[in-house]
């Protein structure tokens, strides 16, 4: 079955700092990549998603990812990040199931 | 229209005890997966059903199980509980398998402690 792996578990940011949060994955076929957030106290939310055609993504509330197939990667990028993006963000993919990485809290210092 | 609704809400138990979580998909999905979530292990893939039956399962031990029933309602139970079973239980839904790929609804999930 596929896994992921999430590199970083807690990142601090100030705001306005710019944000890449890693994540790789291992599977040797065809896969859908995705990004979840889960703000405090709230559901898990689909933040983006990457099927095909172009590798960089954009998403919600400005994230945007990058798939780079021949590194296994699809990390999750913001360019200036807001008090308001500190959740934890969970990198998933799905190869016939959906499994999902240990996640990263991210935490913005206003 | 009602979102994945899971209940309870918090669980309460002691070793060696059973459990059963309840998990109601959005009207219309048929497809409901279970994830365990504990810090620093983010969600662990528990298992998928579809239509009542089991498509995947996750690695873990025979004492977690799982059903679904006609209305797409399903149920988990996990028998023999364990100090390590503490976990907030999530539970998702699609349409079906292949529409999580435009993605999962999850719930709030269960917050069981086992004492």
């Amino acid at each position: 079955a596929q896994s992921v792996s999430q590199h970083n578990h807690h990142v601090i940011l100030s705001e306005a700092a710019s944000l890449e949060l890693g994540c790789n994955y291992s599977y040797g076929g065809t896969v859908n990549l995705f990004w979840y957030v889960q703000y405090p106290g709230q559901h898990l939310q689909l933040l983006l998603k990457y099927f095909s055609g172009d590798p960089l993504v954009k998403g919600i509330k400005g994230f945007e990812a990058e798939f780079i197939k021949s590194k296994f990667s699809f990390n999750l990028r913001k360019p200036s990040v807001q008090w308001s993006d500190t959740a934890e963000y969970f990198c998933a993919v799905n190869a016939g199931d959906m499994r999902f990485g240990a996640g990263t809290r991210l935490t913005v210092k206003p | 229209k009602a979102g994945v609704t899971q209940t309870p809400r918090y669980l309460i138990k002691t070793r060696g005890q059973q459990v059963t979580l309840s998990c109601s998909p959005i009207s219309g999905h048929r497809s409901v997966s279970w994830y365990q979530q504990t810090p620093g292990q983010g969600l662990q893939f528990l298992f998928e059903y579809f239509s009542e039956t089991q498509r995947n399962k996750g690695n873990f031990p025979g004492r977690f199980s799982g059903r679904q029933f006609s209305n797409s309602r399903s149920e988990m139970n996990v028998s023999t509980l364990e100090l390590g079973d503490s976990a907030l239980y999530l539970c998702a839904s699609s349409y079906r398998p292949d529409t999580a790929n435009y993605g999962y609804t999850f719930g709030s999930g269960t917050r069981l402690t086992v004492v």
